[in-house]
């Protein structure tokens, strides 16, 4: 139980154009998602958390108009980057909580290049 | 604020050498205590929690337990493998409705045969 999925795995994007990733939670609804951003050989980043049916709770130092976040529905939350630029290139991962349970479970990532 | 912190790797042992890993937390409260493992170009899994003091987590020859009184939850195991190589991380799980997680910088482990 609690596989949660992301889709694409990786993607490779134009500078300027903007991508959509995907995070759903296969088997169980997730009240919050979190985003993540990891850097080559370095922790994970947190960029925000995603609550259903309501606006995204940004990191300090995340630009919300440029990374936007969407949780329509309990299964599915959506990262958009946006005019997306070389330095942006990174392996994005989200996780969502199980309600009631501590721990978060992790979908398999994306790989983002901007080209 | 809440805190994690690690050792640094990278770790590199022989196959069957014991492992320990160092990880220590501040936090306020009672904060649940995670290992979570990163195999090479894979997402991150769940290896093991502990929710209370003196708790023992235990997965796939792993464990670590929750000390208060030092607050640290190093792991360990007892004979490493070649498949266990990855990198480790250490989170623990603050307060508040959304239960952010904190993690420590990671840890990497390669383990020859």
């Amino acid at each position: 139980g609690a596989v949660v999925s992301q889709h694409p795995s990786r993607v490779i994007c134009k500078s300027g154009t903007s991508v959509k990733i995907e995070c759903r939670s296969l088997d169980f609804q997730a009240t919050t998602m979190f985003w993540y951003r990891q850097f080559p050989k370095k922790s994970l980043m947190l960029m925000a958390t995603s609550n259903e049916g309501s606006k995204a709770t940004y990191e300090q130092g995340v630009e919300k108009d440029k990374f936007l976040i969407n949780h329509a529905s309990l299964t599915l939350s959506t990262l958009t980057v946006t005019s997306a630029h070389p330095e942006d290139s990174s392996f994005y991962i989200c996780s969502a909580r199980v309600p009631g349970v501590s721990e978060q479970y992790f979908g398999p990532g994306t790989r983002l290049t901007v080209t | 604020g809440d805190s994690v912190t690690q050792m640094e790797g990278p770790v590199t042992l022989s196959e069957e050498a014991f492992l320990t890993i160092n990880c220590t937390y501040t936090a306020t409260g009672y904060p649940s205590l995670f290992w979570y493992v990163q195999y090479p170009g894979e997402g991150l899994q769940l290896l093991l929690k502990a929710t209370k003091a003196d708790d023992k987590g235990s997965n796939k020859g792993f464990e670590a337990t929750y000390r208060k009184e030092t607050t640290s939850f190093h792991l360990e195991k007892g004979s490493v493998q070649v498949s266990d190589s990855a990198v480790y991380f250490c989170a623990l799980s603050g307060g508040g409705n959304n239960r952010k997680l904190i993690w420590g910088l990671g840890t990497s482990l390669a383990v020859n045969p």
